[in-house]
Order: C-alpha cells, then structure tokens, then sequence
C-alpha cells in the first residue's frame, strides 16, 4: 500500500488566497483525521472523520477553516481566507477500525502563508 | 479533555548511553497509549499501542512500560545511537478515536 497521500507537500500563499490541502487515506481506514503542528501547540486534531462523516470538529480553529470528505479515498481541508497565523503543517492520518487503532501519518503540507 | 504531559521537552545523550522518558495522562477511563517515533522532515511513525497495566513492549533497542493505575508510561533506549534522535511523541484517545499527543521529547544523541 502507498500510505497516506497527501498533497501538496509544500504550499507558499499569500494572506487572504483560499488553500486547500488534499489527503488520500489508506484503502480500507474508516476513521481519517486532520492535524496541524505548530512549534508552540505541538500536534493539534483539527477535526476527524468516520465512514467520511465528520465526528468532531471542535479543534478547528476558526470559520475559515473547512473539512471534507466527499468518499472513502478523499477529504480537503481548505482555508478561506489564509492568514499567516495558518502557516504550519498539516498532517493527514487514517485509522482502520477493529485494529490496534494506531494511526498512520501522511508526510504532511508544510503551509507559509506572507 | 484529557492532559497527557511529557518529559524531559528536550534530551541530549552520548551515543551508547542509555536514556528514558516518561509520558504522563489522567489514570480515569483509560483505554490505550500510544507511542510514536517523528523524525525531523517526516511523519510519525507508531512504536508501541499499549492497553494493560503493566504492559512491556519491545522493539529492538526501544521499550515501553505502562502503569495505568498511576498514569504513566517510560520510554526506554538502550544503546542509544544517533540514528535514534527524533521525536518521541505519546497519545491517548480521549474517547475512543480523538487522540490527545503530548509534545514530545526531542532526543538528540551526539556521535
């Protein structure tokens, strides 16, 4: 299996421009969820989907920020408006259910919004 | 919301010493800990999924104890090597998916 996907892997914005980061979980993982990483907050959920039904998304940030997960094989995370605050890395990861529920990590957005 | 707390935030060791590192999260409803592996420009990576107390688990040079009833989980490395710096991020599910990380412990080991 390729793993995670997710793209793309570098993204450089400027303030105000719409964002949208890309994730192709593992075929088979029912549960895929949104990180972000920040040297002050470390890793962050954002938001988590299961059978690509958001269950919690009380860790995104703020209005601008959206999830989705159209299908088992794809979900976005787009920021409208960015703002240079946004600038971290997004990761993606998948879990399948019924196993030992460790997550597998996508190689993550590093985002830079100026 | 759960706090799962980790020390040391930063670690520099000798290559061959050996080093440990504690993760620290509320004993109630506890279901399982997490251990992960994050090198710098990559993604994380599981070690270790642990759910009883008093589990040990072992990969190679690395090992994990767990003590659910205390709340604490050690990290061991043994004969660290340099290849080993990273950081070591542990997780609880707070709920049974909705991971809560701590911050990691960076381990450098100096040639």
């Amino acid at each position: 299996d390729a793993g995670v996907i997710q793209s793309p892997r570098h993204e450089v914005t400027e303030m105000g421009q719409e964002v949208t980061l890309r994730c192709k979980p593992i075929s088979g993982h029912d549960y895929l969820f949104w990180y972000r990483q920040t040297m002050m907050r470390g890793l962050e959920l954002l938001i988590y989907f299961n059978n690509n039904v958001p269950i919690d998304d009380s860790g995104m940030p703020e209005d601008r920020f959206s999830a989705k997960m159209p299908n088992a094989s794809f979900s976005t995370l787009k920021i409208q408006p960015s703002e240079p605050r946004d600038s971290a890395v997004y990761f993606c990861a998948s879990i399948k259910s019924g196993t030992a529920y460790e997550q597998y990590f996508g190689p993550g957005t590093r985002l830079t919004v100026t | 919301i759960l706090n799962v707390e980790q020390s040391p935030q930063s670690l520099h060791v000798q290559e061959g010493d050996s080093t440990n590192f504690t993760c620290s999260f509320p004993s109630s409803n506890f279901y399982a800990l997490h251990w992960y592996r994050w090198e710098t420009a990559k993604s994380p990576e599981a070690l270790f999924v642990m759910t009883l107390n008093g589990d040990e688990k072992k990969k190679g040079r690395i090992s994990a104890t767990l003590n659910t009833k205390e709340g604490y989980s050690y990290l061991y490395i043994k004969g660290s090597q340099p290849e080993d710096s990273a950081t070591y991020l542990c997780a609880e599910p707070s709920g049974t998916y909705k991971y809560i990380f701590g911050t990691g412990t960076r381990l450098k080991v100096l040639a």
